[in-house]
């Protein structure tokens, strides 16, 4: 158990339709890190937050946002969804996003859409 | 440009030693990443390079040479549990942004 925890584990949804994905980093962990792996693909990176703030950003497409919240969880939302989309969703964490500190991934969240 | 280059697969026998290969092209270098990856479940820390040489825990070593800009990661012993993927991934650029390989899946036979 990495300590970071990702809700809903599996969520089916038509096409067009709005999800939220949420994430509670290890305690004491500052910096929230949102990633896209389609069916054997490598990891995208979409967005990272620290402490609140948009830190950087990857391939992230305009329909979908993110934020983190002053208690630090973050949340990913994906919005009118395309069948491209189904993805598995990762949230990763790390005490402050620099050097050595290593990130640790939550067991995702499985999108289906359809 | 920034680049990181791992073989797509790689097929081993239980028992023996296999050495995974990474390259990598980054502006600034600020360590060196493994993490294993089974399919369907979240990837997982391995090892961390920042200084060359050759980093060992149990039956898994990382090796790193910042000049040729290369990293290997070294499994003994294989066993088939050890069939995953294996994620390279560099910490570069000015704001120490993760950069991930495509990651390579080994296949182990009995």
């Amino acid at each position: 158990d990495s300590g970071v925890t990702q809700t809903p584990k599996h969520l089916i949804t038509a096409t067009g339709q709005r999800v939220t994905l949420r994430c509670s980093p290890r305690s004491g962990d500052l910096s929230v890190y949102w990633y896209q792996q389609s069916l054997d693909q490598g990891l995208q990176f979409l967005i990272q937050y620290y402490n609140g703030e948009e830190r950087a950003k990857g391939n992230i497409l305009e329909r979908f946002s993110a934020q983190q919240f002053p208690d630090l969880h973050s949340e990913l939302n994906l919005s009118s969804l395309e069948l491209g989309d189904s993805a598995l969703y990762f949230c990763a964490s790390s005490v402050v996003p620099g050097q050595g500190n290593t990130i640790y991934f939550g067991e995702g969240s499985w999108l289906t859409v359809v | 440009g920034q680049n990181i280059d791992q073989p797509t697969e790689m097929t081993a026998t239980e028992g023996a030693i296999v050495q995974i290969n990474c390259t990598y092209q980054t502006s600034g270098f600020n360590g060196l990443f493994w993490y294993q990856q089974h399919a369907g479940e979240a990837p997982t820390f391995l090892s961390y390079n920042v200084l060359d040489g050759l980093e060992e825990k149990g039956r898994f070593s990382s090796f790193l040479s910042r000049s040729k800009g290369y990293s290997y990661l070294l499994l003994k012993e294989l066993q088939m549990k050890d069939s995953a993927s294996y994620l390279c991934a560099v910490r570069g650029g000015s704001n120490y942004q993760l950069i991930w390989g495509a990651g390579t899946k080994l296949i182990i036979k009995p």
